[in-house]
Order: structure tokens, then C-alpha cells, then sequence
């Protein structure tokens, strides 16, 4: 069945130290991996995404996250947080399978100390 | 400017009663989705449409209905709301054709049954 694991609900870090939030799937097929990011009072919006090429991916605000085909993996990461990031992280995966339709992990909820 | 529109932002209502959530777009897609979403928990699929008189249901089991009869409006009916039914909804669009293409939400729309 299609999954997708994200390894922590809730990380705690004061300003300047670096993330690195967990993310596995599961999904048969050729995969496309996202990446978003829901700040407080705003939308859901896109952080970042991979599909094809080089599986390093850079986003917006700092962010990358890193393909990994044979660990089914897709972490996000960050080498330094601001206070701004403080935010709800979700992993998500799509494909051609499973008739197009994108399977989301259950979030992570990311507090930066000032 | 181009956005996604739901209404209303929040509804508390008794059981028993007929709702309707509105979900708005005008971004151009094809296609759009109705997800659930409680703290925590993943977002889960519940309606999506390829375009225009075209409905079909998600992964989770709901007891709402959806309809397209325009582009830019997908709303989502519930005939005789019950407290199982207190959640997130969110509503999403993306361009049709590719499962890469990433997904544009809504505010969301925190209903409450009593």
C-alpha cells in the first residue's frame, strides 16, 4: 500500500541550530516526492519538490531535501532555523500510479525558540 | 490574483443539519480535491475531479458529496452532519496531466458538530 512516514510529530530547536526532518515512502512506480509547509494562519504551500535529475532539491527560504531511491527516503533539511520557520512540515509523495493522486504523512510540527 | 477561496473559514453547527462547503478557484486547473485533515494526522483524500462533471471518491470512506458543474467550483455537501464529522477540510487544485505538478490549497474550513 502507498505511505508516507514522517519520523517525528513535534521538534523543538532554538535559532541557528540545524533540522533535518525524516521522511520515508512507500509507493510503487515512479515517484514524486513534495515537500510542504503551512505556517501559522497561512496556507498549505509547496516547500519544495523532486520528480526527476538531480536528487539533491533546493526550495524556497533555505530549504533542500535529499532523494535517496534505496532508503525510500526524502529529508528535509536546513543547515540553520530562524524563528520564522516555526511552522507544520508535511511530507508528501504522488505518482502515475494510483491514479495521480498524492499521499501525505502525518505532519511535523517544528517550534523554534527565539 | 490567482488563489483558491473556501467558505465559510468556520462552522459550528447541530446534528442533523445540511451543509454546504465552498471551495473556489481561479487559478485555471482541471483538477481538484477535498481532503480531511485532524491534528496529526495525515491528510486523507475524500473527493477529486479531473474537470467539469467529472467526480470521483478518495481513499477515506465519507459520507459527504461533491459536485463540478463550473471549473473554478467544487463544493462539498454534507445532507445530515454528525459529531464524527467535526475536522479540517481542505480544498486543493493542481493542473491536469502531470503527477508532478504541485498542489495549490485553500485556507481550509474548520467545521464543528455538535
Amino acid at each position: 500500500a502507498q505511505s508516507v512516514s514522517q519520523h517525528n510529530h513535534h521538534v523543538i530547536l532554538s535559532e541557528a541550530a540545524s533540522l533535518e526532518l525524516g521522511c520515508n515512502y512507500s509507493y510503487g512506480g515512479t515517484v514524486n516526492l513534495f515537500w510542504y509547509v503551512q505556517y501559522p494562519g497561512q496556507h498549505l504551500q509547496l516547500l519544495l519538490k523532486y520528480f526527476s535529475g538531480d536528487p539533491l532539491v533546493k526550495g524556497i527560504k533555505g530549504f533542500e531535501a535529499e532523494f535517496i531511491k534505496s532508503k525510500f527516503s526524502f529529508n528535509l533539511r536546513k543547515p540553520s532555523v530562524q524563528w520564522s520557520d516555526t511552522a507544520e512540515y508535511f511530507c508528501a509523495a504522488s505518482g502515475n500510479t494510483g491514479g495521480f493522486k498524492t499521499i501525505f504523512g502525518a505532519g511535523t510540527r517544528l517550534f523554534v525558540k527565539a | 490574483e490567482a488563489d483558491i477561496y473556501q467558505t465559510p473559514r468556520y462552522l459550528v453547527i447541530g446534528t442533523g443539519k445540511k451543509i454546504t462547503l465552498e471551495c473556489s478557484q481561479t487559478m485555471g486547473h482541471d483538477k481538484m480535491y477535498w481532503y480531511q485533515q485532524d491534528p496529526g494526522m495525515e491528510l486523507h483524500l475524500i473527493h477529486y475531479s479531473y474537470g467539469v462533471n467529472s467526480t470521483e471518491k478518495g481513499d477515506l470512506s465519507s459520507e459527504s458529496t461533491v459536485s463540478r458543474i463550473r471549473t473554478e467550483h467544487f463544493p462539498l455537501t454534507l445532507e445530515s452532519a454528525r459529531p464524527s464529522h467535526t475536522s479540517q477540510y481542505l480544498c486543493a487544485s493542481s493542473e491536469f496531466g502531470y503527477s508532478y505538478n504541485e498542489q495549490f490549497f485553500g485556507p481550509g474550513t474548520r467545521l464543528t458538530v455538535l
